[in-house]
C-alpha cells in the first residue's frame, strides 16, 4: 500500500497571506506527482503534473516544487484570495502507470 | 463547457437496491476511471478502462461493476448497496497513462438508506 500524506489537514488564513502545504510520497518507483484543486460543488481540476526532481512549476499565484529523492512536494500560494478556498489534493503516479494514489488533501479556507 | 459529466449529482438508494451511476466525456480520452471518496478520505481508485480493456483494483469489492459501451460513456453499477457504500463517486478521464493529467467530473454523492 502506497503512503501519500498531506499536511496540514486544514488551514485557515487571511486574505493576502501567503501559505504553503506539503505532500510526501514514496521515493521509489516514482513517475510523476500531480496536484489538483477541488472547490466545493465543482470538479477537481489539475494544477500541475511534475516529473523531474527539482522541478518548479507556476500558475499565477500558485507554484509547486518537487524533490523526488526525499519524496516531497510543496505547494505555495502567494497572496491568498477567498477564491483560493478549496481542497488541494496531491497524487503519486508510479512507474507502472495506470493509477494515481491520492493523499487526503489539505482544506484551505481564506477569510476575507 | 463541461467535459466530464456525471449524472445524477445526488443519488439516494435503498439498502440492497441496485443502482447505476453514469459518466460521459467529450474529450475522446482513452482512459476512464472510477474513484470512491468517503468523508475526508483520499479518493480511492475502484477500476479503470483503457479503451475496452478493464482493470479492477485488487481491493474493489465484487459488489461494484463497470461497463464502458463506447469511448464516451462509462457506468458504475453497485449490485447490492450497503450502508458502507455511501460516498462521493468521481469519474475521471485521461488521454493515456504516465504523466497525463486527469479530468474529473463533479461527482455523484450516493446516499444509502
Amino acid at each position: 500500500i502506497l503512503n501519500v500524506e498531506q499536511s496540514p489537514q486544514s488551514l485557515h488564513v487571511q486574505e493576502g497571506d501567503s501559505t504553503n502545504f506539503t505532500c510526501s510520497f514514496p521515493s521509489s518507483n516514482f513517475y510523476a506527482l500531480h496536484w489538483y484543486r477541488w472547490e466545493t460543488a465543482k470538479s477537481p481540476e489539475a494544477l500541475f503534473v511534475m516529473t523531474l526532481n527539482g522541478d518548479e512549476k507556476k500558475k499565477g499565484r500558485i507554484s509547486a516544487t518537487l524533490n523526488t529523492k526525499e519524496g516531497y512536494s510543496y505547494l505555495y500560494i502567494k497572496g491568498s484570495q477567498p477564491e483560493d478556498s478549496a481542497t488541494y489534493l496531491c497524487a503519486f503516479e508510479e512507474t507502472s502507470g495506470s493509477r494515481l494514489t491520492f493523499g487526503e488533501g489539505t482544506q484551505l479556507t481564506v477569510n476575507p | 463547457d463541461a467535459m466530464v459529466i456525471q449524472n445524477p449529482r445526488y443519488q439516494v438508494t435503498q439498502f440492497g437496491k441496485p443502482v447505476t451511476l453514469s459518466c460521459s466525456q467529450t474529450l475522446n480520452h482513452n482512459v476512464m476511471y472510477w474513484y470512491q471518496q468517503k468523508s475526508s478520505q483520499a479518493p480511492k481508485l475502484l477500476f479503470h478502462y483503457y479503451d475496452k480493456d478493464f482493470n479492477n483494483e485488487a481491493d474493489t469489492p465484487d459488489n461494484f461493476q463497470s461497463r464502458r459501451p463506447n469511448t464516451s460513456f462509462c457506468f458504475l453499477d453497485i449490485r447490492s448497496p450497503g450502508l458502507g457504500d455511501a460516498a462521493m463517486y468521481l469519474c475521471a478521464t485521461s488521454r493515456a497513462f504516465l504523466g497525463y493529467e486527469q479530468y474529473f467530473g463533479p461527482g455523484t454523492r450516493l446516499t444509502v438508506t
